[in-house]
């Protein structure tokens, strides 16, 4: 079992405004960090260190965190976001990266 | 940009050991504030890190695969490896190489292609 929960699947109407939840102790300590996944493809980077996102991701990809609860919000939700969505941080020793176990999103 | 390439035999057989190879272009693998890190994932599965290592050699591997696992870093080659050893049909997968950025965000940043390992006689 992950150290990360993660709900398996979240749908969204399109162009409306959808937040994927991760959960774990670790979280209070350290950053989270969001991949999107689509079929067939490697894990693309959306945000790190909670809120960041790297260089060409839209922003409307954002991130924010409170106690064990780090959030992935889409504002304005498009059809390309359909997407396996996953969080990571560090376990809670702090020695290395665990993954949440993703969310599936539909864009309806 | 840097890029990763995962490259090694799509087919092993059970009791025996999967090999892998990550090549990085474009930068160097010779930089403090990177850790190299395998990580994959069975069809319709999530993600599962294997571990990483350091430029020093230094290495962490996930508790659960850690007495299976050995990662090296070439750096001479602009490389680093993965050694999984007594595999068995469960670590069919596909197999990322990834970049994780310790300074700079405490992410995965960069990742190869994958790579898909099958185990089967």
């Amino acid at each position: 079992s992950s150290e990360l929960t993660q709900d398996p699947a979240v749908s969204v109407a399109l162009g409306q405004t959808v937040r994927i939840i991760c959960q774990g102790d670790s979280l209070r300590y350290y950053y989270a960090s969001w991949y999107h996944q689509k079929p067939g493809q490697a894990p693309v980077l959306v945000v790190y260190h909670k809120d960041k996102r790297p260089s060409g991701i839209p922003d409307r990809f954002s991130g924010s965190s409170s106690g064990n609860t780090a959030s992935l919000t889409i504002t304005g939700a498009q059809a390309e976001d359909e997407a396996d969505y996953y969080c990571t941080s560090r376990d809670t020793s702090g020695n290395h990266p665990v993954f949440g176990g993703g969310t599936k999103l539909t864009v309806l | 940009q840097v890029q990763l390439q995962e490259s090694g035999p799509g087919l092993v057989k059970p009791s025996q050991t999967l090999s892998l190879t990550c090549t990085v272009s474009g930068g160097s693998i010779n930089s403090d504030s990177y850790y190299w890190s395998w990580v994959r994932q069975p069809a319709g599965k999530g993600l599962e890190w294997i571990g990483r290592v350091y430029i020093s050699g230094s290495t962490n591997y996930n508790p659960s695969l850690k007495s299976r696992v050995t990662i090296s870093i070439h750096t001479s080659k602009n490389q680093f490896s993965l050694r999984l050893s007594s595999v068995t049909a469960a670590d069919t997968a596909i197999y990322y190489c990834a970049r994780w950025d310790r300074t700079g965000g405490d992410a995965f940043d960069i990742w190869g292609q994958g790579t898909m390992v099958t185990v089967s006689s």
